[in-house]
């Protein structure tokens, strides 16, 4: 069975201060990792995956085997960073995301 | 252009009532996804479809629950008798269908069972 666990429902931080939103998966085989970003009333989108190893909005995701987590970094928050945030695991032929249960960031002025 | 579109936005309907929510993929997406966002469960998988390939059911709650595509392209959610529980928002997202291919999410349709 594939699960993911975000541990925090809610995170605030002050703008321009580091932000991290933790994520661990369970997956018996090699997974894909995802975050998507769901903005006030707007729908889920996309915000990064971890073959792409690349930085969106300034944020960055490393995917640590050992640790079987995947946590979301940007040194520097701002305030239209707030959102709720999505871990998701794609492991199967069908590609299915199983998701975390999100964690709302807000970013304080 | 455009992406994944989903009628109706809302929809309130009595318990034991039908609905049925329907889903237009991006053109050319092979692959379509049911996901159900309840305030309790988080984001669910209910179905999915690729191509003319049978589809996987393994995400639906129960046998009230059920899906069509038509021509590859729109696919359509039905819930029969509908249930208080039932209340909650349900994406549709659609990908190409090639391996690792993104997921594009629809705006959602919100149910609400009373």
């Amino acid at each position: 069975a594939q699960r993911v666990t975000q541990p925090e429902k809610l995170l605030s931080v002050f703008k321009g201060a580091p932000v991290e939103l933790k994520c661990n998966y369970s997956y018996s085989g090699s997974p894909e990792l995802f975050w998507y970003v769901q903005y006030s009333r707007q729908r889920l989108q996309l915000l990064l995956r971890h073959i792409s190893r690349e930085s969106i909005k300034g944020f960055t995701a490393d995917l640590n085997k050992g640790e079987t987590s995947f946590h979301l970094k940007k040194p520097f928050a701002q305030e239209e960073d707030s959102a709720m945030y999505y871990c998701a695991l794609s492991g199967g032929s069908n590609y299915k995301l199983t998701f975390g249960k999100g964690t709302l960031l807000t970013v304080n002025p | 252009g455009a992406g994944v579109s989903q009628s109706p936005s809302n929809k309130v309907t009595e318990k034991g009532k039908d609905v049925e929510l329907r889903c237009d993929p991006i053109s050319g997406h092979t692959a379509l996804y049911w996901y159900r966002q309840s305030l309790g469960q988080g984001l669910e998988f209910l179905i999915y479809f690729q191509g003319n390939s049978a589809p996987d059911k393994s995400g639906l709650p129960s046998d009230r629950f059920s899906a069509e595509r038509t021509g590859g392209s729109v696919s359509t959610l039905t819930i029969q008798r509908t249930q208080q529980e039932d209340s909650a928002v349900y994406l549709c997202a659609s990908s190409s269908g090639l391996v690792r291919s993104t997921q594009y999410f629809g705006p959602g349709t919100r149910l609400t069972v009373l």
